[in-house]
């Protein structure tokens, strides 16, 4: 199983900031990384795949980047619905796996 | 428009059986592919099962033999039958749309499985 390693656990950034976020991968996982924002009490919401491409409707401020095994998540110019929990997932080997998460709030 | 809406949680004694439901409108469940992704309170997601759009299922180990992923193209609904129940099963369970990553997801149906 691929154990994937998300920091910071909590990030604290003031709106209007940029967010970056950080996910490894245990062993190399090309391009096939998501990621995933979720609000309390809700589902969660695909916002990249590919390790870059952005889900549709998803906003030009959110942004992937990496492969292999080094990830980055990056919101630029954080807006208030941006702050919520981010997971990053994996799709290259079985089982597919999730990191832990980082919850963003508001400094 | 495309929706999920999951139904069957409760609360359960360990070893009982729970079957969820997943019924969904704006797209077949036959020819598109289907997860269960969990999520225990207060932690992470975990993938539990995948059903393609041939049939073909999949399993987390923490899952295999005990969890039964089907559908039913009749009722457009996606089904997870949940058999000798643990208290670590204990989660929110989603449908979501998708084989890799996963584009529309249901609002969740909670089980709780405790004596």
């Amino acid at each position: 199983e691929i154990v994937m390693t998300q920091s910071p656990a909590t990030l604290s950034v003031s709106p209007g900031e940029r967010a970056t976020l950080s996910c490894r991968a245990g062993q190399s996982v090309l391009s096939n990384l998501a990621w995933y924002q979720q609000n309390p009490g809700q589902a969660p919401r695909l916002l990249i795949y590919g390790a870059s491409t952005r889900a549709t409707g998803i906003p030009a401020r959110f942004s992937g980047s990496g492969s292999g095994t080094e990830f980055t998540l990056t919101i630029s110019s954080l807006q208030s619905e941006d702050f919520a929990v981010y997971y990053c997932q994996q799709y290259n080997n079985w089982p597919l796996t999730f990191g832990q998460g980082t919850r963003l709030e508001i400094k | 428009e495309v929706q999920l809406v999951e139904s069957g949680g409760g609360l359960i004694q360990p070893g009982g059986s729970l079957r969820l439901s997943c019924a969904a409108s704006g797209f077949t469940v036959n020819s598109n592919y289907l997860t269960w992704v969990r999520q225990a309170p207060g932690k992470g997601l975990e993938w539990v099962s995948l059903i393609y759009s041939g049939g073909d299922t999949y399993y987390a180990d923490s899952v295999k033999g005990r969890f039964t992923i089907s559908r039913d193209s009749s009722k457009n609904t996606l089904y997870l039958q949940m058999n000798s129940l643990r208290v670590e099963d204990t989660a929110v369970y989603y449908c979501a749309r998708g084989r890799w990553n996963y584009d529309y997801w249901g609002q969740g149906t909670l089980v709780t499985v405790s004596s």
